[in-house]
């Protein structure tokens, strides 16, 4: 079944506390994403990568690491996780830029 | 002005009915334009992508204004299994980013 995953769905952490929220598709896209969603902002896109080793910044990257060293992998990393970071999160793949895009189930992240 | 500009809404709509909405964008230049729908809390779906002759899906159908910058969706005949929240994206900058709306709640009601 093609899919996009992303691991753990749900995450409760303290501020300053180290995590990376992994992010695994299986249809051979080149093109990744990762976004944020608030309640009435909509999805901001933080990182986007256009193919392995190529990453870009999106609209809110701070305080946002992302790497691409395999295709089907896009994990992202907080460093020093901070409330304001506490959001829905969700990772997205398409063939190609500007293309369909195909999203995992989300990733709930609560950071106090 | 926003990017991409949606209504938020609800709009509650009656069973059966036909409802429209509009999503507006802010660059002429624009060439990728979709729909999506989202139910409460989960992930977004791609719905239909909006080609610039208009295009249909069963009840669904997508068009697109370039004059006047945004698109639309009209759904007819609608369901209860309708009701969700639908964002558009679309490409407003010169790069490879697809930037989107903050959705339209619609409520079908029985």
């Amino acid at each position: 079944e093609a899919q996009v995953t992303q691991n753990p769905r749900y995450l409760i952490t303290v501020t300053g506390k180290k995590l990376t929220v992994t992010c695994s598709q299986n249809m051979n896209h080149e093109y990744m994403s990762w976004y944020r969603q608030d309640p009435g902002l909509g999805l901001r896109q933080i990182y986007y990568s256009m193919n392995v080793e190529v990453t870009d910044k999106g609209d809110v990257p701070e305080g946002y690491k992302v790497s691409r060293k395999e295709k089907r992998n896009f994990p992202l990393i907080l460093e020093s996780p901070s409330p304001n970071q506490t959001s829905l999160y969700f990772c997205a793949s398409s063939a190609l830029a500007l293309h369909e895009q195909y999203f995992g189930p989300g990733t709930r992240l609560t950071v106090t | 002005r926003k990017e991409v500009e949606q209504d938020p809404g609800p709009f509650n709509v009656p069973e059966g009915a036909t409802v429209a909405f509009n999503c507006t964008y802010s660059n002429s230049a624009s060439q990728s334009f979709f729909w999506y729908r989202q139910d409460c809390r989960k992930e977004p779906k791609l719905l239909m992508s909006v080609y610039s002759s208009g295009n249909e899906d069963g009840r669904f159908t997508a068009q697109l204004n370039r004059a006047s910058q945004y698109i639309s969706l009209l759904i007819r005949d609608s369901k209860l299994s309708d009701s969700a929240t639908y964002l558009c994206a679309v490409n407003v900058k010169s790069n490879y980013q697809l930037i989107w709306g903050a959705g339209t709640k619609l409520i079908i009601k029985p």
